[in-house]
């Protein structure tokens, strides 16, 4: 059974205080994984695909990174507007996606 | 926001009522799914949807049924619900890119209550 854990499940950063999101999966045959981000009140807003370890992606303040067992999600130097709930999604291929629980990130000035 | 919209986007019910809720896409996608989200749970496959009439479950499926009488809308509905389904149901529809594995772009979201 595909199974995802995401730590930690809350943070709180002060602004421009960097830090990262773990994402540890058990997926048979590994074929992508996906982070999203949520506010609250909202359906979960895309930010990456990661196909094969080593493989990064950035956007903005957002750097996101694959290995065999894990992803983590970088935030450097964040910003209030960063504050949600950043949930990853591996997938073995097709239709199934197993999300994680989530972090929820908290930003302050 | 993938041309998705869900209604409705509130309900409160009473058990052993029945409940559809609707999503709707404007982009004619062949594959649409029902997601619900719960604390200390990700989010959860309820049903799929892989053309007109063509469905499939998913990994909680017990106690919901779908239809898909045309591409743009899938329902989904609770034959009698039960406090167990207050929960928040998302529908999502998948990118196009044409490789063998692609994400998933969510709608707005129903909260349902069932009291």
């Amino acid at each position: 059974e595909d199974q995802v854990t995401q730590s930690p499940e809350a943070l709180r950063l002060q602004e421009g205080e960097s830090s990262s999101l773990n994402c540890s999966y058990t997926v048979s045959g590994l074929r992508g994984l996906f982070w999203y981000r949520q506010d609250p009140g909202k359906g979960p807003e895309f930010l990456f695909t990661l196909y094969s370890a080593g493989e990064e992606k950035e956007k903005e303040r957002l750097k996101a990174t694959l290995t065999k067992k894990e992803s983590f999600l970088h935030i450097t130097a964040p910003k209030p507007e960063d504050s949600a709930t950043y949930l990853c999604a591996p997938t073995g291929g097709g239709n199934k996606l197993t999300f994680g629980t989530g972090t929820q990130l908290k930003v302050e000035l | 926001d993938a041309g998705i919209t869900q209604s409705p986007r509130h309900k409160v019910t009473e058990t052993g009522t029945p409940v559809t809720l609707r999503c709707h896409q404007t982009e004619n996608h062949r594959y649409m799914y029902w997601y619900r989200q719960d604390p200390g749970h990700g989010l959860r496959l309820i049903h799929y949807s892989y053309g007109v009439k063509d469905t499939d479950k998913g990994e909680v499926s017990d106690g919901y049924s779908v239809s898909r009488s045309k591409t743009e809308d899938f329902l989904l509905t609770l034959e009698s619900a039960t406090s167990s389904q207050t929960s928040v149901y998302f529908c999502a529809v998948p990118e196009v890119s044409g490789r063998a594995v692609e994400t998933q772009y969510f709608g707005p979201g129903t909260r349902l209550l069932v009291l």
